[in-house]
């Protein structure tokens, strides 16, 4: 079946560093790939996404490129804020309106 | 416009206790989604409907959960008799005919002591 593998957290860093959350992906096929992003004591919000190969999905200064080659979608911005705080999914679908399929989540956290 | 409205927010109940929660999906979206958000297992679904009629409830945990949807615009997920460990965030979210994008509302934190 499909799943999702992101990287472990917490991840803790100082405002303006650059933040890389790792994802792979396993489907059948060609899945659209998405990130989500939940503040404290909030429900999950659209980060960005990507429906094919070498797009990249961009919002608030993060970007993910879906890499069909290594089945991957990792999340980058440049320069972190406090504000950027929260827990990150990764999660992908098979098709419209059908389930997600979301990674654990990554937990970050930035210091002034 | 009005996102993914769920009720209540926050519920504690005791154990063997009814625990109903509702879900109001965007207006026009046909597709609805009940996930569960645990720790151990992190976000996965439960159930899912398309126009009204339930298409895959492989992840309901037991027949203590069922869940309807009467019409477009309103769902229940009921768990009777509740235990401890139902204890979790219980999210909906729903999306537009053909669309992979989903929206969620904000959640129900369910404490069952």
């Amino acid at each position: 079946g499909n799943s999702v593998t992101q990287m472990e957290g917490p991840v803790t860093l100082s405002e303006e560093a650059f933040l890389t959350i790792n994802c792979t992906y396993t489907a059948t096929g060609y899945p659209s790939l998405f990130w989500y992003v939940q503040y404290p004591g909030e429900g999950l919000q659209l980060l960005l996404k990507a429906t094919k190969a070498d797009d990249k999905g961009s919002n608030k200064g993060f970007e993910a490129t879906y890499r069909k080659e290594t089945t991957s979608f990792h999340l980058e911005k440049g320069s972190v804020q406090v504000s950027d705080s929260a827990v990150y999914f990764c999660a992908l679908s098979d098709q419209g309106n059908t389930p997600l399929v979301f990674g654990k989540g990554t937990r970050l956290s930035v210091i002034a | 416009d009005a996102g993914v409205i769920q009720s209540p927010r926050h519920e504690v109940t005791e154990m063997g206790q009814e625990v109903t929660l509702r879900c109001k999906p965007i207006s026009g979206h046909n597709s609805l989604f009940w996930y569960r958000q645990t720790m151990m297992r992190g976000l996965e679904l439960l159930i899912y409907f398309n126009n009204n009629v339930p298409i895959d409830d492989s992840g309901m945990p037991e027949d203590r959960f069922s869940a309807k949807m009467p019409n477009a615009s309103f769902s229940t997920l009921k768990i009777q008799p509740s235990e401890p460990r139902d204890s979790a965030v219980y999210f909906c979210a729903s999306s537009l005919t053909g669309s992979d994008t989903q929206y969620f509302g904000p959640g129900t934190r369910l404490t069952v002591l």
